[in-house]
């Protein structure tokens, strides 16, 4: 099956910063997507990006699918930033998840 | 819209005992949808996949009799934990996808303790 690697698996930052997450995916996917899981285990759907560049304030997110890796950008990060960002990915009507990057904005 | 409802987000029960868990599409029909359990800060791991009508498909090594799935129609499917135990104790949570090219939504998920 595809193989979802994530890193860096735990990132401290302080609030203003901006940071980078990097997905790494085995083989050929039909569906790329990042989510944020909340403390209360919700999981909120940030960018359906199979291919190319999005952006949603603060967010972007490119990938790039010929080289099998997608990047999540956070800028002048906040505190409510805080949790476990999930790439996840399908090709066979599967979403197959990453282990995901903890992610800790210090005040 | 695209909103997939869960349901308990919470539940105790005692061991042996059975617990079902609902997974409702709101505003959308899902032919296929899928549970996936998640222990303490870890990933989330595909448990089976639901499909509207038929049986369920699951993944290597998840006991059909443990983990009982029915898709019954279009909105809903559930999955019940039989004679629950101590090790069933997780965060279940549920996905489906409005349109395929449009990405997965996910259920708020429900945290099971089994005491």
């Amino acid at each position: 099956g595809i193989q979802v690697e994530q890193s860096p698996p735990d990132l401290i930052l302080q609030e203003g910063a901006n940071s980078t997450l990097r997905c790494n995916f085995s083989d050929s996917v039909n569906n790329l997507q990042w989510f944020h899981q909340n403390p209360w285990g919700q999981l909120i759907n940030l960018f359906y990006i199979p291919s190319g560049t999005k952006q949603n304030g603060r967010l972007s997110a490119t990938t790039v699918a010929t080289e099998r890796y997608s990047l999540l950008y956070i800028s002048s990060s906040q505190t409510t930033d805080s949790g476990v960002y999930f790439c996840a990915v399908s090709r066979d009507d599967k979403i197959i998840f990453g282990k995901g990057t903890r992610l800790h904005i210090l005040p | 819209g695209a909103v997939v409802s869960q349901h308990p987000s919470r539940v105790i029960c005692k061991s042996g005992t059975s617990v079902k868990i609902e997974c409702r599409s709101l505003d959308f029909q899902a032919t296929t949808m899928f549970w996936y359990r998640q222990f303490p800060k870890k990933s989330l791991m595909l448990m089976a996949t639901s499909n509207e009508g038929s049986k369920a498909t699951y993944e290597q090594g998840v006991e059909k009799d443990k983990f009982l799935i029915n898709h019954a129609s279009l909105t809903l499917s559930t999955l019940t934990v039989t004679s629950a135990h101590p090790e069933d104790s997780s965060f279940y949570i549920c996905s489906a996808a409005p349109q395929r090219y449009y990405g997965y939504t996910f259920g708020s998920g429900t945290r099971l303790t089994v005491v």
